[in-house]
């Protein structure tokens, strides 16, 4: 069974940083794209950042370049989230999504359960 | 003016159906895009539906009935999410996505009611 599991959300001061993770398994997770996603509070979703399957492609949000960095250990099958410079705005469920294998556009399935990021004094 | 729009909500009674459109922005050709449809119910992540571009360029999500199919209305500039024989478990939100430029870009949702 293909699961996605998020960690390292929780609160922190605005200016803060936090590093989640997507723990991956059940499937092959060297092949496959990764996607976070995030969703404030009673809002729609908002992507944040994609990752090629080798690192080769990183892609960012406005809302987030220069101060989010994506990034995967495919030894470890996992997913990383370094988030710096926080704002009250980027508080939200921050979802790890599986992309498309060998390729980087394409649907993003399945979704893990999310972990809850609140950015406040 | 943003590059997916989709109505706030849409009301529809069980059995009938009911179709969810994404329009996109003005000089964003939908027929150049592969659209995705994702729902979510509350309290749970979202889940994948399918992949609309053509009739000979489509997907379905795995295990996603087939009552749950997508079109594309070119004269609107919209993608169509069309669900059948719609069921009190269909109640839920729903979002559209491309990718556009290296950026992928939700629409802000339907809440979808079956009443």
């Amino acid at each position: 069974e293909v699961q996605l599991v998020e960690s390292g959300g929780g609160l922190v001061k605005p200016g803060g940083s936090l590093r989640l993770s997507c723990a991956a398994s059940g499937f092959t997770f060297s092949s496959y794209s990764m996607n976070w996603v995030r969703q404030a509070p009673g809002k729609g979703l908002e992507w944040v950042s994609s990752i090629s399957s080798s690192s080769s492609y990183i892609y960012y949000a406005d809302s987030v370049k220069g101060r989010f960095t994506i990034s995967r250990d495919n030894a470890k099958n996992s997913l990383y989230l370094q988030m710096n410079s926080l704002r009250a705005e980027d508080t939200a469920v921050y979802y790890c999504a599986r992309g498309v294998p060998a390729a980087m556009s394409g649907w993003f399935d399945p979704w893990g359960q999310g972990t809850l990021v609140t950015v406040s004094s | 003016q943003a590059v997916l729009t989709q109505p706030s909500s849409l009301s529809a009674s069980p059995g009938a159906s009911a179709s969810l459109t994404c329009t996109l922005r003005s000089g964003i050709n939908v027929g150049t895009y592969r659209i995705y449809w994702y729902q979510q119910k509350p309290g749970s992540p979202p889940q994948y539906l399918l992949r609309y571009k053509s009739d000979s360029d489509k997907q379905q999500g795995s295990g996603v009935p087939s009552r749950f199919s997508g079109s594309k209305d070119a004269s609107a500039n919209a993608g169509i999410l069309l669900i059948s024989g719609l069921q009190s478990e269909d109640e839920a939100d729903y979002y559209c996505m491309i990718w556009h430029s290296s950026v992928v870009v939700f629409g802000g949702g339907t809440k979808l009611t079956v009443l």
